[in-house]
């Protein structure tokens, strides 16, 4: 089985700290994703990775950063956080597409639930 | 443009009875790919099925069945015998070739009540 861990479950920080999010995954997957999932917002996705140093923006990538230094590992960045950036945190990945579109399943992990006070 | 609506927020109830999660789609495409996935409590999202445009054929797997017509544009989800442990947020999503992201629908909160 496919395992994407995600460092914290549950991370308090406060305004104006440089907060680092680590995600790990284990079989090998080109793609990464970092989304965040608020109430009544759905998920939302903050920025991707389709190769190693490679990175794209999602829909809302204001105030975040992201790096891939090795394959197996993607890491989402707060360079000055805020409290609008209350908010769990997913990681996941999966394989290449089949042509265009990331069209092969997303794996998961446990999330992050951040507070920034 | 590419959308995925989930019309029923939340859905609750009695165990063992059956519960029909819909989802509609759109998409100029004729190549995309629909998914479905899963939230329990816990959080984590877990993938559930993967189904490309050009398969109509429905899908059983042990108490869930998928409805894919693509007549209505839809992609239901059958949980037939409810349980306790089906209650979760359950999310319908696409891909399609002229966007490199999912489009995620908003979710439908499933209760099962004992």
């Amino acid at each position: 089985d496919v395992k994407v861990t995600q460092s914290s479950r549950y991370l308090v920080k406060r305004t104006g700290e440089k907060v680092f999010l680590e995600c790990v995954q284990d079989m090998d997957h080109e793609n990464m994703f970092w989304y965040r999932q608020d109430p009544g917002l759905g998920l939302r996705l903050i920025y991707f990775s389709y190769d190693v140093k490679m990175k794209e923006k999602g829909d809302i990538p204001e105030g975040y950063s992201v790096s891939r230094e090795k394959k197996e590992r993607f890491s989402l960045i707060l360079e000055s956080a805020s409290t609008n950036q209350t908010s769990m945190y997913l990681c996941a990945s999966s394989p290449p597409g089949v042509g265009t579109g990331f069209n092969q399943p997303q794996h998961f992990g446990d999330g992050t639930r951040l507070s920034i006070l | 443009a590419q959308k995925v609506t989930q019309a029923q927020t939340e859905i609750s109830v009695v165990e063992k009875e059956d519960v029909t999660l819909d989802c509609v789609y759109e998409t100029r495409d004729t190549t995309y790919y629909l998914f479905w996935y899963k939230q329990p409590p816990s959080g984590e999202l877990v993938f559930l099925i993967r189904r490309n445009s050009f398969d109509e054929q429905n899908e059983i797997s042990g108490r869930y069945s998928w409805n894919f017509q693509k007549s209505t544009s839809s992609f239901n989800f059958t949980i037939t015998a409810s349980q306790v442990v089906d209650s979760a947020v359950y999310f319908c999503a696409l891909s399609d070739g002229s966007n490199y992201q999912l489009i995620w629908g908003a979710g439908t909160k499933l209760i099962i009540k004992p």
